[in-house]
């Protein structure tokens, strides 16, 4: 697509339930990236995949948590057994990846936004 | 380890006011790339600049400026006649060579207001 897609937009849930989020990257870019905002917060990075393989995984808050990427497409992160503190707002972005990802303008999706009650 | 600094977090100028967004950074990769992001009420964030550490030249674009200093570890954002629809979050990032790769490392923000 033209750009980064996410869903849902919102999603209420009840604590203690799981959750799915989805991210559609722009087509091409072989890495892809999660990140939570928190209210009024910075981005806090979550995970990486490269192709559909995580190289970092060391931004995931607990293991609760976890994302998986199929077909280098479409990734989903999946919280397990949600929190209160779970709530914000999650953010995907997708690079070139062509290898020099650290040099890569990441483009982001307009996010979902995660309330647990 | 990476730290990104935005010691503002909220900046209240009227329109056509000149504003810097400062922005510092600490790493111990040589080589690194440093981003702006801009981030409007409507909530996706949106790519402004990219500047490699090999590049010190100031760069301007339209009202836009930056002026990356390696001496102090800066990389501060001006915007110059400000207008209301400049009113946004505003994200500085840093991603490093050596320091896991694919990680960005963003500040906590500075909340630009313009008003009428």
């Amino acid at each position: 697509g033209a750009g980064v897609s996410q869903s849902p937009s919102n999603k209420v849930t009840e604590k203690g339930k799981d959750v799915e989020l989805r991210c559609d990257p722009i087509s091409g870019h072989t890495a892809l990236y999660w990140y939570r905002q928190s209210l009024g917060q910075g981005l806090e990075f979550l995970i990486y995949f490269q192709g559909n393989s995580a190289p970092d995984k060391s931004g995931l808050p607990s293991d609760r948590f976890s994302a998986e990427r199929t077909g280098g497409s479409v990734s989903t992160l999946t919280i397990q057994r949600t929190q209160q503190e779970d709530s914000a707002v999650y953010l995907c972005a997708s690079s070139q990846g062509s290898g020099r990802v650290w040099a890569d303008t990441q483009y982001f999706g307009p996010g979902t936004r995660l309330t647990v009650l | 380890a990476q730290k990104v600094t935005q010691a503002q977090t909220e900046i209240s100028v009227v329109e056509k006011e000149d504003v810097t967004l400062d922005c510092v950074y600490e790493t111990r990769d040589t080589t690194y790339y440093l981003f702006w992001y801009k981030q409007p009420p409507s909530g996706e964030l949106v790519f402004l600049i990219r500047r490699n550490s090999f590049d010190e030249q100031n760069e301007i674009s339209g009202r836009y400026s930056w002026n990356f200093q390696k001496s102090t570890s800066s990389f501060n954002f001006t915007i110059t006649a400000s207008q209301v629809v400049d009113s946004a979050v505003y994200f500085c990032a840093l991603s490093g060579y050596n320091t896991n790769a694919g990680k960005s490392t963003f500040g906590d923000g500075t909340t630009l207001t313009v008003k009428p």
